[in-house]
């Protein structure tokens, strides 16, 4: 299983981050969990939310008024879009999915991607 | 939300040196504990699930234990490769929470 973060670098304040992570060598329709999960500079780890193929989704309840999480099985891909972005959001993004369902821990992660938030 | 925490929240050992690192839970999470290892620039890699399971390919110099609130990960022959950022993460219930690491770095 291969993931591979793509979006902007450089999203100005209040404006939408929107990334997209590309899975290879995998179905995404399966029954995993995909998510995300950020880092911000120097700082420590903190999960977003994840979805599942069939449609289910869980947010960060810290952001859930400002994530959207989704999916595209035939692209094979899944997508983040966080709005009124501020300083607070820059960070490295990754993607990555979990073991199963049940065992909720991160087996496969992305390279990650620097977002930027600034004028 | 669980929080965790993690004590210390750095150390400095010798090459050879047995190291242990605690993660503590708000409450009780059962053995729904993970360990990752990230070195600067990269991401996250996990080393522990269920508590106390290697994950595949992954040296036994490391293991870890606990159940409930208080956890245990170990480097049992610390050695230069092993010098990283070591993160304790929960699974037992959302929002799914790490702790705030533990860097290991050579004396």
């Amino acid at each position: 299983v291969q993931l591979q973060e793509s979006g902007q670098g450089l999203v100005k304040p209040s404006g939408t981050l929107s990334l997209t992570c590309l899975v290879s060598d995998y179905s995404i329709s399966g029954n995993d969990w995909w998510v995300w999960i950020r880092q911000p500079p120097g700082k420590g780890l903190e999960w977003l939310g994840y979805l599942y193929s069939r449609g289910a989704t869980y947010y960060n309840p810290s952001l859930q008024s400002r994530l959207t999480l989704s999916m595209d099985t035939s692209k094979n891909q899944f997508s983040l879009k966080l709005t009124s972005v501020t300083a607070a959001d820059t960070a490295v993004y990754f993607c990555a999915r979990t073991k199963t369902m049940v065992t909720r821990y991160f087996e496969y992660w992305g390279q990650g991607a620097l977002v930027t938030v600034s004028s | 939300d669980i929080q965790m925490t993690q004590s210390p929240s750095s150390l400095s050992a010798s090459v050879g040196d047995r190291v242990t690192v605690t993660c503590q839970a708000s409450q009780d999470i059962g053995n729904n504990l993970s360990w990752y290892q990230q070195k600067p620039g990269r991401a996250p890699k996990v080393l522990i699930y269920d508590a106390s399971n290697l994950e595949t390919g992954v040296t036994s110099r490391f293991s870890g234990g606990g159940s409930g609130t208080d956890f245990t990960f170990v480097i049992s022959d610390l050695q230069p490769e092993d010098i990283a950022t070591y993160y304790c993460q929960q699974y037992q219930s959302l929002p799914l929470t790490f702790g705030p690491g533990t860097k290991v770095d050579l004396k």
